[in-house]
């Protein structure tokens, strides 16, 4: 079992460009989270996807939406990237409902916008 | 007020003491209670789960939970080198069949030979 795995490991950008981050749950799951977590922070979240919808969301502006494939796995795109926006983006995967586990976090992707 | 509230240390001890990390919360839903472990430049690594009060105990770790003081607690025992990291403490609430998760901030442990 590979896990959850997410890509790019790394990347760098500028300001105001656009960004699509890319994660595959661990087998058996089928919900996806993702979460922003800066520098000496905590994970924050941002939203979670379920059966291909955003089922809840965290305190993130418009700019950064998501998507789910039928196969489960996920995109994270944010828009008009600010410098603030630098940090490890990390998906986490969880099973069906009903299986009372709780989730499972990938290596993330660390952006830096400049 | 944050819902959830940790130490960020740092905190060194010497190899083979006991650790003890704390969190304390405000909200009253949180449910299950999860302890991570995250190495530099990782991602975070599930050590510990537990649901509503009590105590759970893993090898070396034992977790501990009192809602009615709401507070959360990891023990580590026989601490070692490979223990250093950043620990964080993550509670949940399950609400319409999903989970929405809060972390604490973390706090950087050093184990020192």
């Amino acid at each position: 079992d590979a896990g959850v795995t997410q890509s790019p490991t790394h990347l760098i950008k500028t300001r105001g460009q656009q960004v699509t981050l890319r994660c595959s749950p661990k087998s058996g799951h089928d919900t996806v989270s993702w979460y922003q977590q800066a520098l000496g922070q905590g994970p924050q979240f941002i939203f979670q996807y379920y059966e291909e919808e955003e089922r809840q969301r965290g305190n993130f502006p418009d700019r950064f939406s998501g998507h789910q494939f039928p196969n489960y796995s996920s995109e994270l795109n944010v828009n008009a990237l600010l410098l603030g926006d630098s940090a490890l983006y990390l998906c986490a995967s969880s099973p069906p409902v009903g299986v009372m586990e709780t989730q499972y976090f990938g290596p993330g992707t660390r952006l830096l916008v400049l | 007020q944050k819902e959830v509230e940790q130490d960020p240390g740092p905190l060194s001890v010497p190899e083979g003491a006991i650790v003890s990390l704390n969190c304390t919360y405000s909200n009253s839903a949180f449910q299950y209670f999860m302890w991570y472990r995250q190495y530099s430049r990782k991602g975070p690594e599930l050590l510990m789960y537990t649901y509503s009060s009590g105590n759970k105990e893993d090898g070396r770790f034992t977790a501990q939970v009192d809602k009615s003081s709401k507070y959360i607690s990891l023990f580590i025992r026989d601490s070692q080198p490979s223990d250093s990291a950043t620990y964080l403490c993550a509670m949940s609430s399950n609400s319409g069949g999903y989970q929405k998760v809060t972390f604490g901030i973390g706090t950087k442990l050093q184990v020192i030979p």
